[in-house]
Order: structure tokens, then C-alpha cells, then sequence
């Protein structure tokens, strides 16, 4: 079953710290992995993307991980700043373009 | 770029009657994607359309859900008979064609749908 399993659902960090978030898949057809940003009454965003050929990618303070063997990629935001404070879906796709997106994660930065 | 846009951008509705929203995707994207999104949800793929062919349907759109794109440029999703279910957020994404990576999608703010 082509799915996406995203973790924590929910995540408080203080200003400056390392936000952290994982996503995990089962059909190893996938082979586009973006994560998504979204705040309240906005359409996602594209925050950064990966392919499963590189094992990291970073762009600014966002780096994604990814874990081809463990069919396993995670998020890391680093310096975290209140206006990170958003809702991240992590997502993939195989050559049919369809996206399949996670359950989301909820963060929220402390100043 | 003006970006994808949706309309209306909030719609409320008595369950049994019809809706239709409108997606005028970024100009030069030749593909448009219909998604829907619950509430604590992550959007779900309903269907999507390369030019003016739909070439995917999900199975979450029941018969009762239509979406059209006439001439290849904007489209239309229309809900008939609408139940209280139907209430979500209906997101329209664009892209150009070419490799995910290299044509991502972009999404628009969404119709946000109530049926009461």
C-alpha cells in the first residue's frame, strides 16, 4: 500500500533549537521526496526535495536526511525561529507524479 | 507568476445541493491536480489533468464528483448532491511537465467547503 508515515504529529521547540521530523515509506517505487510547508488558510508550500540517489540536501537552515536502506527521510530545521511556526507534511512520489503526503506535523517555535 | 488560484475561497452549502469551484492554474503549467484536505489531515489526490486530459482518478471521487479542463488551461471540480463528508478544504496544484524534481508542484490557498 503506497503510504507515508509521518512523526511527531506535534512538536514544540524553543527559538533556536533543532527542529526534527520524520517521515517513513513502504513502496520503493517512490522516487521524489519534497516536504511541504503550510500555515493556517494557505495552500502547502515546497519547502526542499530530494532524490533517493543523495543521502542529504540542504538549502538555508532546512536539510532533509534520507535513509534509502531504512526507506526512512526526516527533516531538520536548525535554529528554529518562531516563524517556522507552521504545519510540515512530508511527502513522496513514484513516476505517476501523484503526490502521497503524510499526516502532517505541528510546529510550533517558542520565542 | 501570479500564482495558482482558487475560487471561491470559502463556500457553505445545505447538504443535497451542488457546489463547483474554479482552479486558474500558473499560465505556462500544463499539469493541474485536484487534492483534498480534512482537517489535521494531509492533502489527498482526487484526480489531475495534462492539458485538457484527465488521465488519473482517484477512487475517493465518487460519482458524484466531476472535474473538467475544458480548453487546458483553468478547471472546474463539481460536487453534486453534496453531503456533510464533503466538508474539507479542496486544494489545486499546477506544474509544468518533465521530472517531479524539476516541475514541482504548486499548490493554491484552496476552497474551503462546509455543508451544513
Amino acid at each position: 500500500q503506497q503510504q507515508v508515515k509521518q512523526s511527531p504529529q506535534s512538536l514544540i521547540v524553543q527559538k533556536g533549537g533543532i527542529s526534527i521530523i520524520n517521515c517513513a515509506y513502504e513502496n520503493t517505487a517512490f522516487d521524489y521526496f519534497p516536504w511541504y510547508q503550510q500555515f493556517p488558510g494557505k495552500g502547502p508550500a515546497l519547502l526542499i526535495a530530494i532524490r533517493p540517489d543523495v543521502s542529504e540536501k540542504k538549502e538555508g537552515r532546512f536539510t532533509i536526511s534520507f535513509n534509502k536502506s531504512a526507506k526512512q527521510f526526516s527533516l531538520h530545521i536548525m535554529d528554529s525561529q518562531p516563524g517556522d511556526s507552521a504545519t510540515y507534511f512530508c511527502a513522496a512520489s513514484d513516476g505517476t507524479r501523484k503526490l502521497i503526503f503524510g499526516q502532517g506535523t505541528e510546529l510550533s517555535v517558542k520565542p | 507568476d501570479t500564482g495558482v488560484s482558487q475560487n471561491p475561497r470559502h463556500k457553505i452549502t445545505k447538504r443535497g445541493q451542488n457546489v463547483t469551484f474554479r482552479c486558474d492554474p500558473i499560465s505556462e503549467h500544463n499539469r493541474l491536480y485536484w487534492y483534498r484536505q480534512t482537517l489535521g489531515q494531509g492533502p489527498e489526490f482526487l484526480t489531475y489533468f495534462q492539458n485538457e486530459a484527465q488521465l488519473e482518478k482517484s477512487r475517493l471521487l465518487s460519482d458524484r464528483f466531476s472535474a473538467e479542463r475544458p480548453k487546458g488551461s483553468f478547471s472546474t471540480l463539481e460536487i453534486q448532491r453534496t453531503e456533510q463528508g464533503d466538508s474539507a478544504m479542496y486544494l489545486c496544484a499546477s506544474s509544468l511537465g518533465g521530472s517531479s524534481y524539476n516541475s514541482p508542484l504548486h499548490f493554491g490557498n484552496g476552497t474551503r467547503l462546509t455543508v451544513t
